[in-house]
């Protein structure tokens, strides 16, 4: 079946920093990418999407390519703030056969920003 | 405003004791589903529904029960509450009978049982 992987964290970064949240995929046919965030104490929203190959999504400074040769959708963000400590999940959507589609999350990345 | 609204936020109950998690969402969405978050598991999907009366287990449906008797509502049912039900549960929603992979969730409710 489908799957997500998430690098482990927690991850922790100074103020400013580089972020990079790997993310890789395994999916037969075509899927979806997404980004979620949680913020503390409150429900996922969605932060970003792709929904084909080379496409890039971004959002709040955040980005993510769609790489179909390397099955990744790695989030970076140039320059963290502390308002960004939240956790991330990856996740994609992809046709599961039967005219049914399937909506896969990794098991998230908590980031902490530090000032 | 758009939203999915969950309740209770937080609740603290004992084993075999029934209680409902009520979700209810104003986008005149067609997709609805339930979702546990645990530690080191991240999101496992327990039932979702398509339309009114459509419901169908996820990946984790033991101990639970659903019901899509209208569009905008799909309560969450745990008939006998066991202490491994112990979770943070959301409720989403999606504009589309499929899922688009764009869920819109509700703030979650923290479930403890004793």
């Amino acid at each position: 079946g489908d799957s997500v992987t998430q690098m482990e964290g927690p991850v922790t970064l100074s103020e400013e920093a580089f972020l990079t949240i790997n993310c890789t995929y395994t999916a037969t046919g075509y899927p979806s990418l997404f980004w979620y965030v949680q913020y503390p104490g409150e429900g996922l929203q969605l932060l970003l999407k792709a929904t084909k190959a080379d496409d890039k999504g971004s959002n709040k400074g955040f980005e993510a390519t769609y790489r179909k040769e390397t099955t990744s959708f790695h989030l970076e963000k140039g320059s963290v703030q502390v308002s960004d400590s939240a956790v991330y999940f990856c996740a994609l959507n992809a046709y599961s056969g039967a005219g049914s589609y399937q909506l896969t999350f990794g098991k998230g990345t908590k980031l902490s920003v530090i000032p | 405003e758009a939203q999915v609204t969950q309740n209770p936020r937080y609740l603290i109950t004992v084993t075999g004791k029934k209680l409902t998690v009520t979700c209810s969402q104003n986008m005149n969405h067609e997709y609805m589903s339930w979702y546990r978050q645990d530690p080191g598991l991240g999101l496992r999907q327990i039932y979702y529904s398509m339309n009114v009366e459509v419901t169908d287990k996820g990946d984790v449906p033991e101990g639970y029960k659903v019901s899509r008797k209208e569009k905008r509502n799909f309560p969450l049912i745990l008939e006998s509450p066991s202490p491994n039900q112990t979770s943070l549960y959301f409720c989403a929603s999606s504009l589309y009978q499929q899922p688009t992979g764009e869920l819109f969730f509700g703030e979650g409710s923290r479930l403890t049982v004793l």
